[in-house]
């Protein structure tokens, strides 16, 4: 059963914070994405990775890093957490065709 | 950039049919998608059609894309409770290998009336 697993479901940090999103696959999928979703604005791309050590920003990557140091893990990292990056995060593999989803990790900022 | 829009909410009574639309404006769109997120929960991919294919149909689920329109529906046959969800149509063209991801609407809120 292929699988995108993201280590957290549910964390709370205070403002300033610095704050890791963890992703893994299982499929050897050469892409990985992370995005995020928000009510009314739908899904938007922050941050993509098509090989190791390689990323590209999307949409709002601002406030965001990335990191990819093996093909199955994708990180997602918030320097200095903010209250407008209280969201719903989701984390993403493809090749071509379909693009599977992890579960989501919910962060709220206080 | 390109572009995929859906309204946002709809709402059915339980046991008539579900019929959400999507207008999209990438022209070279190979695949489009229907994705499904149930509360609290990633997305599922619940059925795609191939953009040379005017329609799909799986179970109480049919796909009908109109590629002169730009527009894809999902209609869902005798809607049940357990359909309520959050649907996306989406869409790619994987001229980039599948690094360019894909581009998704806002998503509807389908509810279902008792």
């Amino acid at each position: 059963d292929v699988k995108v697993t993201q280590s957290s479901r549910y964390l709370v940090k205070r403002t300033g914070e610095k704050v890791f999103l963890e992703c893994v696959q299982d499929m050897d999928h050469e892409n990985m994405f992370w995005y995020r979703q928000d009510p009314g604005l739908g899904l938007r791309l922050i941050y993509f990775s098509y090989d190791v050590k390689m990323k590209e920003k999307g949409d709002i990557p601002e406030g965001y890093s990335v990191s990819r140091e093996k093909k199955e893990r994708f990180s997602l990292i918030l320097e200095s957490a903010s209250t407008n990056q209280t969201s719903m995060y989701l984390c993403a593999s493809r090749d071509s065709g379909e693009l599977f989803f992890g579960e989501g990790s919910r962060l709220t900022v206080l | 950039g390109e572009d995929v829009e859906q309204s946002l909410f709809l709402s059915v009574r339980e046991g008539d049919s579900s019929v959400i639309n999507c207008t999209y404006t990438d022209s070279s769109s190979t695949y489009l998608y229907w994705y499904k997120q149930e509360p609290g929960a990633g997305l599922q991919l619940l059925t795609y059609i191939f953009s040379n294919m005017d329609m799909k149909q799986d179970q109480r689920l049919t796909v009908l894309l109109n590629k002169k329109d730009k527009h894809l529906s999902l209609r869902i046959a005798d809607t049940q409770t357990g359909d309520s969800a959050i649907y996306f149509c989406a869409e790619s063209n994987d001229s980039g290998g599948g690094a360019d991801g894909l581009t998704f609407g806002k998503g509807t809120h389908l509810i279902i009336q008792p």
